[in-house]
């Protein structure tokens, strides 16, 4: 069992829908999880960090976070063509600074 | 957020070359800095977690002598791919990180082509 997995997609929305990708993990020692874009050929820009579990909500961008299911959310309100890109997840344990990524989810969002 | 820049953003090089790539830190200091390769949709694979001033960690199934990394200063740090081989061709991409601090930003990446 990989220690985070994350919906493989790719995932196609309509314009303005709710976008939700999300992830599981194994290792309680996760403390600290983020949320990347990457575009196709570029380098991953970091979306949301969070710590605590809860919501954290940045704009259109919404992180969730639920360490007792050990389930972690990103959802995207009013999604536009530009939000197409691969997302994933990241966590760390703080200990080490290594981020475990998942595997990325494919969105589309088309006009 | 902080910005990371690379250099070359994509270079092509003969078999038996070596390549230098070059990460920056251009408004934060990075104490740690990390390299990734990745091939075509699949996820980031950390090569190297590099501290400055110090040798650089290689992952399991790295060859720390094929991949020379140094982080000489806080806001530099280079990649050095020697006697390149067209199965080096990846999309590297560096990250750094604050000191005390957990959010990774990374660079743009290069895209490494060996013919």
């Amino acid at each position: 069992q990989k220690e985070v997995e994350q919906d493989p997609g790719p995932l196609s929305v309509p314009e303005g829908a709710i976008v939700s990708l999300n992830c599981t993990y194994s290792n309680s020692a996760f403390q600290y999880f983020m949320w990347y874009r990457q575009y196709s050929r570029k380098g991953p820009e970091l979306l949301m960090y969070t710590y605590s579990s809860g919501n954290k909500e940045d704009g259109r961008f919404t992180a969730q976070v639920d360490k007792s299911s050990k389930y972690i959310s990103l959802f995207i309100r009013d999604s536009q063509p530009s939000d197409s890109a691969t997302y994933l997840c990241a966590l760390t344990t703080g200990s080490a600074r290594q981020l475990t990524f998942g595997s990325g989810t494919q969105l589309t969002v088309l006009p | 957020g902080a910005v990371v820049s690379q250099h070359p953003s994509w270079v092509i090089c003969k078999s038996g070359t070596s390549v230098k790539i070059e990460c920056r830190s251009l408004d934060f200091q990075a104490t740690t800095m990390f390299w990734y390769r990745q091939f075509p949709k699949q996820s980031l694979m950390l090569m190297a977690t590099s501290n400055e001033g110090s040798k650089a960690t290689y992952e399991q199934g790295v060859e720390k002598d094929k991949f020379l990394i140094n982080h000489a200063s806080l806001t530099l740090s280079t990649l050095t791919v020697t006697s390149a081989h067209p199965e080096d061709s990846s999309f590297y991409i560096c990250s750094g990180i604050r000191q005390s601090s957990y959010e990774q930003y990374f660079g743009p990446g290069t895209r490494l082509t060996v013919t």
